[in-house]
């Protein structure tokens, strides 16, 4: 079946700029999770929707990053005002929402900011 | 605050040989999962352990999982080419309240022939 997709694949942005990515995961997934991935690091959380409420958001790095999931499928992860150090690949996961569930990766937006 | 460490952080193996990546973390967990990344992909789940001594294995790769040495391991058995990637360990925090994973850094193994 279909797996998690994200587009678009590759985003380049003049630093200020606004951009947003979007997340489609796996249907019928309940959770939904947004990861940054700096280069030669592990993903870091960002933030966790279960359905369309967002229940934690600890780890956005601040306010010029919001995240939504208004129907309790789709997502975007929106940077507002962008700076170089928004360089990463921005991964999206989704599970069937089982505190044990594994979480299933899509192929991630890679993000420049020049 | 959560921390989850992978050694070593770069393995070179030749084929055939056995070797284990070794996965600590900070706090009480008994959920530990184990990724792959092959370059410029995304991440494969390859084992999820759930309790403590739990041992999963496919094909050539075993994890195990010790809750009370809070410690992990990935073995590797007869390395192939074909196993070269990054390989990445990552805790559930909270008791496995949420779901959201603590990653190591990644052991970026290489295998020559």
């Amino acid at each position: 079946g279909a797996g998690v997709s994200q587009s678009p694949r590759y985003k380049v942005a003049k630093r200020g700029q606004d951009v947003a990515l979007r997340c489609d995961p796996i249907s019928g997934h309940v959770s939904l999770f947004w990861y940054q991935q700096a280069l030669g690091q592990g993903p870091e959380f960002l933030t966790y929707f279960q359905n369309e409420a967002q229940l934690d958001k600890s780890g956005l790095p601040s306010d010029r990053f919001f995240a939504e999931r208004p129907e309790g499928s789709v997502s975007t992860l929106k940077i507002q005002r962008t700076q170089q150090e928004d360089s990463a690949v921005y991964l999206c996961a989704s599970s069937l929402g089982g505190v044990t569930d594994t979480q299933y990766f899509g192929p991630g937006t890679r993000l420049t900011v020049l | 605050e959560l921390k989850v460490e992978q050694n070593p952080l770069f393995l070179s193996m030749q084929e055939g040989k056995n070797y284990t990546i070794y996965c600590n973390y900070s706090t009480t967990s008994d959920r530990l999962y184990w990724y792959r990344q092959d370059p410029g992909k995304s991440l494969e789940s390859l084992f999820v352990l759930l309790s403590n001594g739990a041992v999963k294995q496919e094909g050539r790769l075993m994890a195990s999982l010790d809750t009370k040495a809070r410690l992990s391991t990935l073995h590797i058995t007869a390395a192939v080419h074909d196993l070269s990637a990054t390989y990445f360990c990552a805790v559930d925090p909270d008791g496995g309240s949420q779901g959201n994973l603590i990653f190591g850094k990644g052991t970026k193994l290489s295998v020559k022939p």
